[in-house]
């Protein structure tokens, strides 16, 4: 069954320090991936996906992520973290054997930068 | 472009009152639309799924009587939440797949009280 696990509750950061947000997923094939941001009281935003091809991904508001098959991860990183980037994070896996493509989240993880 | 709103951003009602709340996908075709909960410091929990023109599918233990989807069109899904009580009180998140895609984009939420 697909699954996915963020082993990391919460994550505080100094800013301009680098940050690196952990996911771990159980699927059957090759996954699509994503993480998404989600500030206080408002919805998702996508920050950046995987489907096939370059392991290294980049995403908007400077994030990049690694797929490791060998690790089955897909680990979120910035290499120099910003006040305003403080929100919670959610790794995600889309079922493509459903024809509906549900997303399966992690738990997230509540990233929190000191000034 | 993929901008996905909801309607209205809070709400409060009274308990055994029916509330509606609307998602439409602004800039896109959305075969696919999902609704989801989440309740304070926690994940999404997938509630339903809609397609455009047919019933929607509940995840379990959803009660299908008391949260009625309907996917009227291509850019708008309805979730009316039937005779609340205070323990509906939650954030609704929905999210919009483009057709042949498996990203979804994610509305702000709407966050439903009642008393």
């Amino acid at each position: 069954a697909q699954s996915v696990t963020q082993p990391d509750i919460h994550i505080t950061v100094s800013e301009g320090a680098s940050l690196e947000l952990r996911c771990n997923y159980s699927y059957g094939a090759t996954p699509y991936l994503f993480w998404y941001v989600q500030s206080p009281g408002q919805g998702l935003q996508l920050l950046l996906k995987y489907f096939s091809g370059d392991t290294l991904v980049q995403g908007i508001k400077g994030f990049e992520a690694e797929f490791k098959r060998s690790q089955s991860s897909f680990n979120l990183r910035k290499p120099s973290v910003h006040w305003s980037d403080a929100a919670e994070y959610f790794c995600a896996l889309a079922d493509r054997g459903s024809t509906l493509g549900r997303l399966y989240f992690g738990r997230g993880t509540q990233l929190t930068v000191w000034p | 472009g993929a901008v996905v709103s909801q309607h209205p951003s809070w709400v409060i009602c009274k308990s055994g009152t029916s509330v509606k709340i609307e998602c439409r996908s602004l800039d896109f075709q959305a075969t696919t639309m999902f609704w989801y909960r989440q309740f304070p410091k926690q994940s999404l929990m997938l509630m339903a799924t809609s397609n455009e023109g047919s019933k929607a599918t509940y995840e379990q233990g959803v009660e299908k009587d008391k949260f009625l989807i309907n996917h009227a069109s291509l850019t708008l899904s309805t979730l009316t939440v039937t005779s609340a009580h205070p323990e509906d009180s939650s954030f609704y998140i929905c999210s919009a797949r483009r057709t042949a895609s498996y990203e979804q984009y994610f509305g702000p939420g709407t966050r439903l009280t009642v008393t």
